[in-house]
């Protein structure tokens, strides 16, 4: 069975751009979860999406957004990129129907770079 | 607001040393769930354990066990007779109430580095 993937694994920016990171869930899995991590703030929750729909987002400013497909599959978008933008954007799918499951099936991320 | 707190940023142990990860979590809702998750080198977070605020039972896989005490807020890991593989970054993490049907967003310490050596 397939394990979450990401793309791009590594990518570097400069200040300004915009970035968007792909990530496909394990099969059969319907909720997708972002977060960001960084060495000063840790692991951070992003959003979540269930079924297309945004079920979640956490507390970042409106230059991150994202979006679910019909097939599960998730996008990411970060825009005007800043310094501090530089991170490790981890994606993690569940099988979650409709309740707080928490096991979550991470990927092994996309590492951004801004400069 | 939920808060999880790992105060052991790094501990380093000779292979065979058993380890205990502390764990302190602050929460309003009386319904939650508490894990505990493992990041290699590789960087992707494998899921170790699922508790349910109801079940304080402690529970024990293998060289990993868990402790779940609800009095003190803590949820604290051992990992007994350790090895080389062990090394690497433990997050507890805790996420909202079920019946909020929240979905899944979780709240993550800060971690602790373990780092065992031959």
């Amino acid at each position: 069975k397939a394990g979450v993937t990401q793309t791009p694994r590594y990518l570097i920016k400069t200040r300004g751009q915009q970035v968007t990171l792909s990530c496909s869930p394990i099969s059969g899995h319907r909720s997708v979860s972002w977060y960001q991590q960084t060495p000063g703030q840790g692991l951070q929750f992003l959003f979540e999406y269930f079924s297309e729909t945004q079920r979640n987002k956490g507390n970042f400013p409106g230059r991150f957004s994202g979006r679910q497909f019909s097939n599960s599959r998730s996008e990411m978008n970060v825009s005007t990129l800043e310094l501090g933008d530089s991170a490790l954007y981890l994606c993690a799918s569940s099988l979650a129907a409709g309740v707080t499951t928490g096991e979550l099936f991470f990927g092994e991320g996309s590492r951004l770079t801004v400069l | 607001a939920q808060k999880v707190t790992q105060a052991q940023t790094e501990i380093s142990v000779v292979e065979k040393e058993d380890v205990t990860l502390d764990c302190v979590y602050e929460t309003r809702d009386t319904t939650y769930y508490l894990f505990w998750y493992k990041q290699p080198p590789s960087g992707e977070l494998v899921f170790l354990i699922r508790r349910n605020s109801f079940d304080e039972q402690n529970e024990i896989s293998g060289r990993y066990s868990w402790n779940f005490q609800k009095s003190t807020s803590s949820f604290n890991f051992t990992i007994t007779a350790s090895q080389v593989v062990d090394s690497a970054v433990y997050f507890c993490a805790l996420s909202e109430a079920v019946i909020k049907a929240a979905g899944n967003k979780l709240t993550f310490g800060g971690g602790t580095r373990v780092l065992v050596k031959p």
